[in-house]
Formats: structure tokens, C-alpha cells, sequence
């Protein structure tokens, strides 16, 4: 099975600051892509999914590249509360399925 | 807003017995999951489920584990005889719609499984 990537930070940021977080995969047949925020020792929750166009919530955008196979993740003015770890989840094909496979998540810090 | 459940949310046991983790998917749930995390690393898919049968398995699902859906609400993973190694915090989810086509999976709030 490929891989996804991310890069596990930590990110160190003071409150009100954009922060931008990357994950690359490897399956160019992968199927949906998702964010997810884990909270320490909590399960993880859905943020939003990925979409080619790029979509919106509130703070946080996401974009997917396909051609670099790659998705971002971007929240503006960031609050407290935003503290947690971002987990990439990546749909991929497996024989005649599509399992999820997740990276190892992003650290981000919002400090006072 | 309908959660996943997952009981117990702490188990201990001794190497080499059984352990049965328990889920109740939510309820016009088709698509049931088991993940694992091992303390500090990342989340990995077990396998999946659906129509009653198994329809994805990782290489860590090997013999010592199976799942069951015994009635319409319970969703269980067994391990027959725990490794040390099986150590973890273990997730159960459940989607809507099969993996691959726009699904989002809900996850329970973990059971913590310590073996010793």
C-alpha cells in the first residue's frame, strides 16, 4: 500500500495567525481525501472533505491537487481551541475496495 | 446529533486471553470499521464491514482477530489471544456510504485496550 505523508510539526503559532498544512500521497488512483482533527487520547473527527475545486468552512479551506497529489489545509486566524493534531485521510484503492489510510497528523499549537 | 458508541472504554486483560470490544455503529450506518492506534503513532485501518461480511482486511487483521455483527445494533472485534504488542487505543466508525465514494466515517470514542 502507498503512502500518505504529512509533516508531524510541531507548528508553534501565536493566536490570530494563518497556518498552512500539507500531506502528500502516492496512489494517483486514491479516491476522497479528507481532514481530520484529533484531540489528545480523543478519536478523531471529521473537519471537512477534500475537494478538487476546493472548498470552504468558516477559517478553514482546503484544496486538493491531483496532479501533484497532494492536499492542504488552511485556517486563518486561528484560535485556541484550534490546538490538536490534523490527520490526513486518503481513500485508496486496495483490490477491489478502497480502504482509508491515514498519515501521521500535524501538531499545531496556538499559544496566547 | 446520532454518535457511534463504544463499550468499554478502558479494558485490561493478561497475555493470551480473549478480549471482545464493542460498537454500536449509528444507526442508518451501512460501512462499520475497526481501526488501532498504538500510543504516539498514527491511526491504522483494520478492517471493514458490510452486508455481514467482511469487504476489507489490512495485514495487521490476521487470525487472532474477527468481527461480528451479532444482532442489528452491535458491531464487535474479538481478539482471540493478545499480544503484548496489542497494546492500543482501538476505534470503531461507521459511514453512510460505501469507502471510495464520497463517504464520511464517524468514529466512536475509542476503547483502550491493555494487555499486560
Amino acid at each position: 500500500r502507498k503512502e500518505v505523508e504529512q509533516d508531524p510539526g510541531p507548528f508553534n503559532v501565536p493566536e490570530g495567525a494563518t497556518v498552512a498544512f500539507n500531506c502528500t500521497y502516492s496512489n494517483s488512483a486514491s479516491q476522497s481525501f479528507f481532514w481530520y482533527r484529533q484531540d489528545c487520547r480523543k478519536e478523531p473527527k471529521l473537519l471537512m472533505s477534500v475537494y478538487s475545486s476546493g472548498n470552504e468552512d468558516g477559517r478553514f479551506t482546503a484544496q486538493l491537487n491531483r496532479a501533484s497529489q497532494y492536499i492542504s489545509l488552511l485556517i486563518r486566524d486561528s484560535k485556541l481551541s484550534d490546538s490538536a493534531t490534523y490527520l490526513c485521510v486518503v481513500i485508496q484503492p486496495s483490490g477491489g475496495s478502497y480502504i482509508p489510510t491515514f498519515g501521521r497528523g500535524t501538531s499545531l499549537i496556538v499559544h496566547p | 446529533e446520532p454518535e457511534v458508541t463504544q463499550t468499554p472504554s478502558h479494558q485490561v486483560t493478561q497475555m493470551g486471553q480473549e478480549v471482545i470490544l464493542r460498537c454500536v455503529p449509528i444507526s442508518n450506518h451501512l460501512y462499520f470499521y475497526w481501526y488501532r492506534q498504538i500510543l504516539g503513532q498514527k491511526v491504522e485501518f483494520l478492517v471493514s464491514f458490510y452486508n455481514n461480511e467482511i469487504s476489507e482486511k489490512s495485514e495487521i487483521f490476521d487470525d487472532q482477530f474477527s468481527v461480528e455483527r451479532p444482532d442489528g445494533s452491535n458491531f464487535t472485534l474479538k481478539i482471540r489471544s493478545t499480544k503484548l504488542e496489542d497494546s492500543a487505543m482501538y476505534f470503531c466508525a461507521s459511514s453512510e456510504l460505501r469507502p471510495g465514494y464520497g463517504d464520511t466515517q464517524y468514529f466512536g470514542p475509542g476503547t483502550r485496550l491493555t494487555v499486560l
